[in-house]
């Protein structure tokens, strides 16, 4: 089945640096969105990308969807301790036309001060 | 608005007892889902209701059943409660792109 997998699984930055972390899957998307979930709370969307290739930027956060459309990053400039949470990426089940999402295991991020 | 809302926030049951989570949302959305999440999985699909009256399995759907009780509301019943289903659970809603998720409940089963 459909798979969507993220890497790394944890990230230790410390505060300043630059770090991205990963997404891949093993169909073709239509799109991709990415949450955020700070610790003990629920996933709050961030973004949807469509267009193969495609380049957001949310401040400090540039997410980026691949040509082929199966993988997608999202890079953080300057880590600041506001960044700690888990970031999920998620695409839409391939065939179904009720927007159900299959969503990556996420990419835990700790920052250091 | 306040949104998507869950009740209760947290919840202790023990082996074989039954509960019912409650989800409401008020965004008029047609789509509405329940997830579990549990350690380094990520969020699984338990149930999904692509409208009012309509109910579908996810990818985790056994040990569950759901209700549709009208647009704004979308129950999670366990019938009898197991280990594995510690877990947290959220419910969330959706008019075709971005989900809106709730707040989440906090469930052990002993």
């Amino acid at each position: 089945g459909q798979q969507v997998m993220q890497i790394p699984q944890y990230q230790h930055v410390q505060e300043g640096e630059d770090f991205t972390t990963y997404c891949n899957s093993s169909t073709t998307l239509s799109n991709i969105q990415w949450y955020k979930q700070r610790p003990g709370g629920h996933p709050v969307f961030l973004i949807q990308l469509v267009k193969s290739g495609e380049v957001k930027k949310q401040k400090r956060l540039t997410f980026q969807f691949g040509e082929a459309k199966k993988n997608s990053s999202l890079h953080i400039t300057a880590t600041q301790t506001t960044d700690v949470g888990t970031y999920f990426c998620a695409g839409p089940v391939a065939g179904d036309s009720w927007g159900k999402l299959q969503f990556g295991a996420g990419t835990q991020v700790v920052v250091t001060p | 608005n306040a949104g998507v809302t869950q009740t209760p926030k947290f919840q202790v049951l023990k082996t074989g007892q039954s509960m019912t989570l409650q989800c409401a949302q008020d965004m008029n959305h047609n789509s509405m889902y329940w997830y579990r999440q549990d350690p380094g999985m990520g969020l699984r699909l338990i149930y999904y209701s692509a409208s009012e009256g309509t109910t579908d399995k996810g990818e985790v759907p056994n040990g569950y059943n759901v209700s549709r009780l009208n647009k704004r509301e979308f129950s999670l019943r366990l019938e009898s409660a197991a280990p594995s289903q510690t877990s947290v659970y959220f419910c969330a809603s959706s008019e075709m792109d971005e989900q809106f998720f709730g707040p989440g409940t906090r469930l052990t089963v002993l």
